[in-house]
């Protein structure tokens, strides 16, 4: 079946870390680009990054707001991809989805059903 | 800072048509933003339906279709469905960098 699934989401305090999975399954993860989009509550989705293929450097690029804190990275031999979180803050409490990119068309066509993270005291 | 500008809310009667639209800051949309459309239900992931401005996945309704109209990048639903009540989403594409409206919820009524 072809599929993304989220994992890692939790609580954790503000200034703290956490790392986020996105396991693939059923299509060639190693040829696709893989962003990451979140959603606090009741509001509207906002793109964090994304990081290309292989054949395309590994490319990241970030939001503005998570510039510097979170870092997108990928490991191709377990079909994951990952997002790690620094210097949390309450602002970044929301439910986390990746999406799969197609990089010729230009669309995400593939989605996860997302991981919350809870950024409290 | 970019900003994505959609309608907050509108609303349809079953069987009508409706067009939703997406406004850049930074000036008219056009063909390079790569304009896509995605529906999303309560406690459901996004779904795509339009990319590339016009172009529609396998599972995209025919009654979804996607145009520029007046500088800004659009959504037209024709023959309004019931179950086409939910949050609708543009992106466009601003080089590496991507960036979503904020939303607008269409209601079914």
């Amino acid at each position: 079946e072809v599929q993304l699934v989220e994992s890692g989401g939790g609580l954790v305090q503000p200034g703290g870390s956490l790392k986020l999975s996105c396991a693939a399954s059923g299509f060639t993860f190693s040829g696709s680009a893989m962003h990451w989009v979140r959603q606090a509550s009741g509001k509207g989705l906002e793109w964090v990054g994304r990081i290309r293929s292989k054949a395309n450097n590994y490319a990241t690029a970030y939001v503005a707001s998570v510039k510097g804190r979170f870092t997108i990275s990928r490991d191709d031999s377990k079909n994951t991809a990952y997002l790690q979180m620094n210097s949390l803050k309450t602002e970044d409490t929301a439910v986390y989805y990746c999406t799969r990119h197609q990089d010729d068309s230009r669309t995400f066509d593939l989605w996860g059903r997302g991981t919350l993270v809870i950024v409290s005291s | 800072q970019t900003v994505v500008t959609q309608e907050p809310s509108l609303t349809v009667s079953p069987g009508g048509t409706v067009t939703l639209t997406c406004a850049s800051s930074t000036g008219a949309v056009t063909s390079g933003y790569y304009p896509n459309w995605f529906q999303q239900k309560p406690g459901q992931a996004p779904r795509a339906l339009i990319y590339s401005t016009s172009s529609k996945h396998s599972w995209t309704p025919a009654r979804f279709s996607g145009s520029l109209l007046g500088g800004k990048a659009a959504l037209t639903l024709s023959g309004v469905q019931p179950e086409d009540e939910a949050e609708y989403y543009c992106l466009l594409y601003y080089g590496g960098v991507r960036v979503f409206g904020g939303g607008t919820k269409l209601t079914v009524l």
